[in-house]
């Protein structure tokens, strides 16, 4: 089993749509939680970092944690065909930024 | 995340040969981390430096691979006798501490083994 399961798609929806996009995780330990976005043939950038249960919105992007499942989220209201990207959730430790655990990715396009 | 500079940014290598990907982080960043993502697959961490010192290479595979981060100069993450199964995006992110959430990522170096 891997440590971080996200359903790879490809998901396709229409402008102004709401995307969730969704990992799990088996290690309770970790203690922080971010999504990056990766357009194609790019690096991953930062989208939302959060650190507790809970929710964290951030523009048009809302970021929830529910830690007693193991399972978060990151919704995206009024979606662009600008958002078509790959989205990446991305784990780590408490006190260590050296290794990020990687989902592998949903790959999201959102049609004009 | 236009300051992480890599290159180059493809490199193609016949089998046996050897690969060399460069990193220059952003500026006043001291923390380097190499990633590597497989056709299909996330992102998986091989290697992360400080200046002059390997601090964590638990995900470096045992054999052929090496990284550096010189005193002067950019990180290097070198791969001899290069295999087909290397072909991969080679991803490096930087950081101005460990101790951070935020990790500046690179365009990344698309390495093709013929």
């Amino acid at each position: 089993q891997k440590e971080v399961e996200q359903d790879p798609g490809p998901l396709s929806v229409p402008e102004g749509a709401i995307v969730s996009l969704n990992c799990t995780y088996s290690n309770s330990a970790f203690q922080y939680f971010m999504w990056y976005r990766q357009y194609s043939r790019k690096g991953p950038e930062l989208l939302m970092y959060t650190y507790s249960s809970g929710n964290k919105e951030d523009g048009r992007f809302t970021a929830q944690v529910d830690k007693s499942s193991k399972y978060i989220s990151l919704f995206i209201r009024d979606s662009q065909p600008s958002d078509s990207a790959t989205y990446l959730c991305a784990l780590r430790l408490s006190g260590s930024a050296r290794q990020l655990t990687f989902g592998s990715g949903t790959q999201l396009t959102v049609l004009p | 995340n236009a300051g992480v500079m890599q290159n180059p940014r493809h490199l193609v290598r016949r089998r046996g040969q050897e690969a060399r990907l460069r990193c220059s982080p952003m500026k006043g960043h001291s923390h380097v981390y190499w990633y590597r993502q497989l056709p299909e697959e996330g992102l998986k961490f091989m290697v992360y430096l400080q200046k002059e010192n390997i601090i964590d290479e638990s995900g470096m595979p045992k054999e052929r691979f090496s990284a550096e981060f010189p005193k002067e100069g950019p990180s290097i993450l070198r791969i001899q006798q290069v295999v087909r199964g290397d072909s991969a995006a080679y991803f490096c992110a930087s950081s101005d501490r460990e101790e951070t959430g935020e990790l500046f990522f690179g365009e990344g170096s698309r390495l093709t083994v013929l």
